[in-house]
């Protein structure tokens, strides 16, 4: 079944501490891909997105995400991660057309 | 960037009332609106999508005629639950986008939490 996978449900990190959220796909084609986070109570916001070309992409807030077709992987990074960052992040896939299919989510936990 | 609102952000309601959601495009006008919902602890699942001026089109398992969505214009649709249940509270989130060839961009609202009592 096409589906996103986010395997990890929550991370815990201390702050400055290194980041890497993993995301995979089982498409076969290779999609839209795109990083959200989510504060409680919040909407979505765009952390970042690939379409095509380089496949290390920069985001807002200092995080990163590199596409590996090889690994149907879309992993979101960041080098050093501060106690806002603490959020629900997902990983979506666009298809055709606009419908989103989104991962279950990983729920970031940031530690003094 | 785009702005999407989403009101009201929170309702509480007896149960078997209906309840109006609103989500509006304020910089934009969006051609595609989709609604999902959100379970704790969950992703997103998307409801229905929404073109401007033609009926709804439903995902598989939601009920049409309780998830009742209006997209009169290009820069606001609705979506009522009718005779609300404590089992259709949840988070719902509306997003908007705009024709842009294959990728349409979606925008997020912040989202109603919904309490059926």
């Amino acid at each position: 079944a096409q589906s996103v996978t986010q395997p990890d449900i929550h991370i815990t990190v201390s702050e400055g501490a290194s980041l890497e959220l993993r995301c995979n796909y089982s498409y076969g084609a290779t999609p839209y891909l795109f990083w959200y986070v989510q504060s409680p109570g919040q909407g979505l916001q765009l952390l970042l997105k690939y379409f095509s070309g380089d496949t290390l992409v920069q985001g807002i807030k200092g995080f990163e995400a590199e596409f590996k077709r090889s690994q149907s992987s879309f992993n979101l990074r960041k080098p050093s991660v501060h106690w806002s960052d603490a959020a629900e992040y997902f990983c979506a896939v666009v298809l055709h057309g606009n419908q989103f299919y989104f991962g279950t989510g990983t729920s970031l936990t940031v530690i003094p | 960037g785009a702005v999407v609102s989403q009101h009201p952000s929170r309702v509480i309601c007896k149960s078997g009332t209906s309840v109006k959601i609103e989500c509006r495009s304020l910089d934009f006008q969006a051609t595609t609106m989709f609604w999902y919902r959100q379970f704790p602890k969950q992703s997103l699942m998307l409801m229905a999508t929404s073109n401007e001026g033609s009926k709804a089109t439903y995902e598989q398992g939601v009920e049409k005629d309780k998830f009742l969505i209006n997209h009169a214009s290009l820069t606001l649709s609705t979506l009522t639950v009718t005779s609300a249940h404590p089992e259709d509270s949840s988070f719902y989130i509306c997003s908007a986008s705009w024709d842009r060839g294959r990728y349409q961009p979606q925008h997020f609202g912040d989202g109603t939490r919904l309490s059926i009592l």
